[in-house]
């Protein structure tokens, strides 16, 4: 298994622009999740997906994020638009359950100015 | 689910020393799980301890896990430069499925 992918690996982009980051889950795994990373903040749980329905996003900072899972293989978390605050490491990971361990994705390095 | 306390936040040791790490955690727990992330990489899972077990080992790696001070432990052996990582634990509660919640993590650093 080639475990999660994201992409792209590295984003930089204009204050303003549309952002939209995918992740592939591990096929078989049924909960996936979205997280971002800072300095400041740490490892932030943005959203969660089991069987590709959303279960909470309380952790979406805006109205500007949204993300979705249209099937079992797919994720996407969109930014519009995007502000310079947005700038992190945004994490995907998969898991077969919620008491499972997580396989993470390398991530998606986002950098706006 | 609910975020693990680690302690220290940083810790610095030679080559060949054993590396010790602590977490805390507030409510009963139904698993407590161990991550690695290196430098610019995503978390990988480590261990994973159950509520009922105590003590779990996997290859240099020893966990263990006192419920009643509702602290883990990680302990590496015999350390080496590549265990220079930030590390992560973080539980589920018995109370309901919800997904792990990180804290800021022990940044080990291993110097040769």
């Amino acid at each position: 298994d080639a475990g999660v992918i994201q992409s792209p690996r590295h984003e930089v982009t204009e204050m303003g622009q549309e952002v939209t980051l995918r992740c592939k889950p591990i096929s078989g795994h049924n909960s996936l999740f979205w997280y971002r990373q800072t300095m400041m903040r740490g490892l932030e749980l943005l959203i969660y997906f089991n069987n590709n329905v959303p279960i909470d996003d309380s952790g979406m900072p805006e109205d500007r994020f949204s993300a979705k899972m249209p099937n079992a293989s797919f994720s996407t978390l969109k930014i519009q638009p995007s502000e310079p605050r947005d700038s992190a490491v945004y994490f995907c990971a998969s898991s077969r359950g919620l008491n499972y361990g997580y396989t993470f994705g390398s991530g998606t390095r986002l950098t706006v100015v | 689910s609910q975020q693990g306390e680690e302690d220290p936040q940083a810790l610095s040791i030679q080559e060949g020393e054993n590396a010790t790490m602590n977490c805390s955690y507030k409510t009963s727990i139904n698993n407590l799980q161990w991550y690695r992330q290196n430098s610019g990489r995503g978390l990988v899972h480590l261990i994973l301890i159950r509520s009922n077990e105590r003590e779990k080992h996997s290859g240099r790696l020893r966990v263990t896990l006192d419920t009643s001070k509702k602290s883990s432990s990680l302990l590496i052996t015999a350390s080496r430069a590549a265990d220079t990582a930030s590390y992560f634990c973080a539980a589920h509660t018995l109370s309901g499925n919800t997904p792990l919640v990180f804290g800021k993590g022990t940044r080990l650093s291993v110097i040769a």
